[in-house]
């Protein structure tokens, strides 16, 4: 069974750059059919996509935030991380990464338990 | 993007109740639509896909209906571990986006 765990630091400073990084294990990163995905979720609201990212490096973000937002892939180490700069106290949020699978639905099947960012100086 | 609306934001139930929520897309996404639960602390998990679809492990008192705009998740029983927080999720165009979910609590 495929497992995701979300590691980085819980606080980052205003008009830094969050980074955060979701070890896979239990299944290849490299499997087919599956995107590496960034979801956050505001204190006490609803959930916002990210971004996500294939084995291979293609990657594709929430125009909302692309203009701040890197995802990378290293399937040496099985993890996927994420890189969002520029960051205000509106980035606090709980940040979960998971695992989207790309058939002819998609859906995000597999969660990490989240980990808490606070930007504040 | 798509907007997709929950309603009710929250409703109060019995143990044994049969429960609906709706979701609203505003617009057309055929049958591309998730339902997830969140229990507090707790990331979320996905208990129907493709709108109806089952997830493995999921019991069969969750069902889930609807395509184009509308779409329901109904709990036929109310347990007492299904008090969360749901949400839907669409799968028909990128940016992939939710509902602002629906909180089910005790009555």
């Amino acid at each position: 069974q495929v497992h995701l765990q979300e590691s980085g630091p819980g606080l980052a400073k205003p008009s830094q750059t969050l980074s955060l990084t979701c070890t896979v294990s239990g299944g290849s990163i490299s499997s087919g059919g599956y995107y590496w995905s960034w979801i956050r979720q505001h204190p006490e609201k609803g959930l916002e996509w990210i971004g996500y990212i294939y084995y291979s490096g293609s990657a594709y973000y929430n125009p909302s935030l692309k203009s701040r937002v890197a995802i990378s892939v290293d399937t040496s180490k099985s993890q996927f991380s994420l890189k969002l700069s520029s960051v205000t106290a509106a980035d606090t949020a709980v940040y979960y990464c998971a695992r989207w699978k790309d058939d002819h639905i998609g859906r995000f099947d597999c969660w990490g338990q989240g980990t808490l960012v606070t930007v504040s100086s | 993007d798509i907007q997709m609306t929950q309603s009710p934001s929250s409703l109060s139930a019995s143990v044994g109740d049969r429960v609906t929520i709706t979701c609203r897309a505003s617009q057309s996404i055929s049958s591309y639509l998730n339902w997830y639960q969140q229990k507090p602390g707790k990331a979320p998990n996905l208990l129907i896909y493709a709108a109806s679809s089952l997830q493995s492990g999921v019991p069969s008192r969750f069902s889930g209906s609807g395509s184009g705009t509308d779409f329901t998740l109904t709990i036929s029983s109310l347990q007492p571990e299904d008090f969360a927080t749901y949400f839907c999720q669409q799968s028909y165009s990128t940016p992939r986006t939710f509902g602002q979910g629906t909180k089910v609590e005790i009555k």
